[in-house]
Formats: C-alpha cells, sequence, structure tokens
C-alpha cells in the first residue's frame, strides 16, 4: 500500500518569500515517481515537477524545486520568490512503478500569498 | 505541451439521466485516467484504460462504465445519474514510459464540474 502525507492544511507566505510545503509518503515499492501538481480555483489539475526515486539530484523547475530526503521518506515542495499567482491547492502525489497505474495524491495544502 | 481537453466544465443533469462526460488528448499517450475530486476525500481513481479498448476498474468504479474506441479520446459514463455523484471529474493522460525506472507524469484536463439535481 502506498500513502502520501500532507500535514498543512493552509500555509500563509508574503509575496517574493520562499515557502516550503511538506509531504511524506510510504511504500513498498523500490521504484516510484513523486509529483507535484498545483490546483488553482478554476480546478485545473497543472503538474509543477517530478522527482523519481533513483534521481541523484533534486528536481528543480524554473521556481520549483523539490527537497527529496529518500531516507526520511519526504519530497517537499520549495517555491522561491512566491507571487500571487501561487496562491492554489497544491497537491503531492506518487506512483510506484509496480504499483499499478493510479497516482496516489496527498489531501493537498491551501497556500495563500499575501502582497 | 500536451493538451488534455474536457467537452465541459460545468454540467447540470438530474437524476436518472444517462450523462457522458468526455476526454480528448492529442500527445498520443497510451494510458489515460478518469479521477473524481470530493472535499475532504481528495482524488479518487474511477476509472483507467492503457489502450484502446482495454480498461480497468479504480478504486470507485460504481455506477460508472467508460469506453475508449479511439487512443485520443476516453469517455467516462454514468449509466443513471444520481445526486452523490456530484462531484468534480478530472480526466488524464500519460505516456507509457520507457526509461527503466522512470514513472510517467499525469498530465490533467480543466476538469468537469457535474452537479445532478
Amino acid at each position: 500500500a502506498q500513502k502520501i502525507t500532507q500535514t498543512q492544511p493552509g500555509m500563509f507566505v508574503q509575496e517574493k518569500e520562499a515557502v516550503t510545503l511538506d509531504c511524506t509518503y510510504d511504500t513498498s515499492d523500490p521504484s516510484y515517481g513523486l509529483f507535484w501538481y498545483k490546483q488553482p480555483s478554476s480546478g485545473e489539475m497543472i503538474f509543477l515537477i517530478y522527482q523519481g526515486s533513483y534521481d541523484q539530484q533534486n528536481a528543480t523547475e524554473g521556481r520549483y524545486s523539490l527537497n527529496f530526503q529518500k531516507a526520511r521518506k519526504s519530497a517537499n515542495l520549495v517555491i522561491s520568490a512566491s507571487q500571487l499567482g501561487d496562491s492554489a491547492m497544491y497537491f503531492c502525489a506518487m506512483r510506484g512503478l509496480n504499483s499499478g497505474y493510479a497516482l496516489n495524491f496527498g489531501k493537498g495544502t491551501s497556500l495563500l500569498v499575501t502582497p | 505541451d500536451v493538451k488534455v481537453t474536457q467537452s465541459s466544465r460545468y454540467l447540470v443533469k438530474r437524476t436518472g439521466e444517462k450523462v457522458f462526460l468526455e476526454c480528448v488528448q492529442d500527445m498520443d499517450h497510451e494510458n489515460m485516467f478518469w479521477y473524481r475530486q470530493d472535499p475532504g476525500l481528495g482524488l479518487r481513481l474511477i476509472y483507467f484504460s492503457y489502450d484502446v479498448k482495454m480498461k480497468e476498474k479504480g478504486d470507485i468504479p460504481e455506477g460508472y462504465s467508460v469506453s475508449r474506441e479511439k487512443k485520443e479520446r476516453f469517455s467516462l459514463i454514468l449509466e443513471s445519474a444520481s445526486t452523490n455523484q456530484t462531484s468534480m471529474y478530472l480526466c488524464a493522460s500519460s505516456p507509457t514510459s520507457t526509461s527503466g525506472g522512470n514513472v510517467d507524469t499525469q498530465y490533467f484536463g480543466p476538469g468537469t464540474r457535474l452537479t445532478v439535481l
């Protein structure tokens, strides 16, 4: 069984500051992928960043980086230089290579960026 | 850019109606998925398809069926809509990874907010 835990239901950050959204996971699959998605109020689920379990380096995509600590089973998302448009729900998800096709999602963290 | 489109952003139907939700992707992806999203329950997989005419049940298939006659199109069917099927429905597609050890990324459409009265 796989499980994703996001312990922060809501977060505030001031514009231009950095923010870290927490995600821990549990899986018995030796090979897996971790994902972060952003869901604005419009409802679309937007892919942000991917980390493979065997990747040696932490993934980065523009202002997004993934702080991957395999031994601690954590995959925190760091957003640098927050913008007002970053206000949204953020979901951590994972899929084990041998655990079927579906993504397992966390419950999400609501991020509000204030001026 | 990957493009996944869904036939409607908002839909209102009556109890007992047959409802079709359409999803189309333009990236030649093998895999397609239907999820529903409810407050407090997160995203749950209804059905997925890994090839034309192939389908697999997800976690909550009851009350739903699917059809995949062409690679780019995956339809979700509510045979007789009920009020407990009021939800946000999200379609996704993904390629089958050819790199050993890598997990394919799922790309989502804009979602359909379905209300059943």
